[in-house]
């Protein structure tokens, strides 16, 4: 029962870089998420997937894009890094928008020196 | 402006006592309230969901109470143990036009001592 898996763990990028972070979930849900949790700060939403097929922004999209690759995974890239992107970055799933608990990933920490 | 805020922003106490956080929230139009447990270095874990018309929710040792008339929650942790040692976080749901959103406190960090 692995749930929301994502890769890598952890990362460091320089200034410019791109990378993708991602995820996955086993649970047959529909909808995934994004988040990044930065120090004295609420997780933010970045980037949702309500259903397969759909995405739309969040709170802060500036500077990523996503992907609904198929109902289980769901991946955030970053194509030029900037430092302020240094943050920890989870992914959620639920099976419908938001009446339901979701379920997160461990996360992936970023940082970009 | 939807916020949720938590108090106190940190706290610690001793193995075996009790301990209650709170979140106070301006979310309009408030459909649901959620607590997570979230341990350092991990993603959050639910512990808690109450709507508008639950009153208290408990989970084990957990017991989140809700008044939607003042918009506040709390969260009781009862006999607490070393492994309640993490961060606390409330999240509220707004609902509109058919999508929702959610509002996250910054969460409490409790620390459980020996």
């Amino acid at each position: 029962n692995a749930g929301v898996t994502q890769t890598p763990k952890f990362q460091v990028l320089k200034t410019g870089q791109s990378m993708t972070l991602q995820c996955a979930q086993d649970m047959n849900h529909n909808s995934m998420y994004w988040y990044r949790q930065d120090p004295g700060m609420g997780l933010r939403l970045i980037y949702y997937s309500a259903s397969e097929g759909t995405t739309d922004k969040g709170e802060v999209p500036n500077g990523y894009n996503v992907s609904r690759l198929n109902k289980r995974e769901f991946s955030l890239r970053l194509e030029s890094a900037a430092p302020s992107q240094t943050s920890v970055y989870f992914c959620a799933s639920n099976m419908r928008q938001t009446l339901f608990g979701y379920t997160f990933g461990s996360g992936t920490r970023l940082t970009v020196v | 402006k939807n916020q949720v805020e938590q108090s106190p922003q940190s706290l610690i106490i001793l193995e075996g006592k009790n301990c209650t956080l709170q979140c106070n929230y301006t979310v309009s139009p408030f459909s649901n309230l959620r607590w997570y447990k979230q341990d350092t270095g991990r993603g959050p874990v639910s512990l808690t969901i109450m709507t508008f018309s639950e009153n208290t929710k408990s989970n084990g040792r957990y017991t989140a109470t809700l008044d939607a008339d003042t918009k506040q929650s709390s969260l009781h942790i009862t006999a607490s143990q070393l492994s309640d040692s993490a961060s606390y976080i409330c999240v509220v749901t707004v609902s509109g036009a058919g999508s929702y959103q959610l509002t996250f406190g910054k969460g409490t960090k409790l620390s459980v001592i020996p």
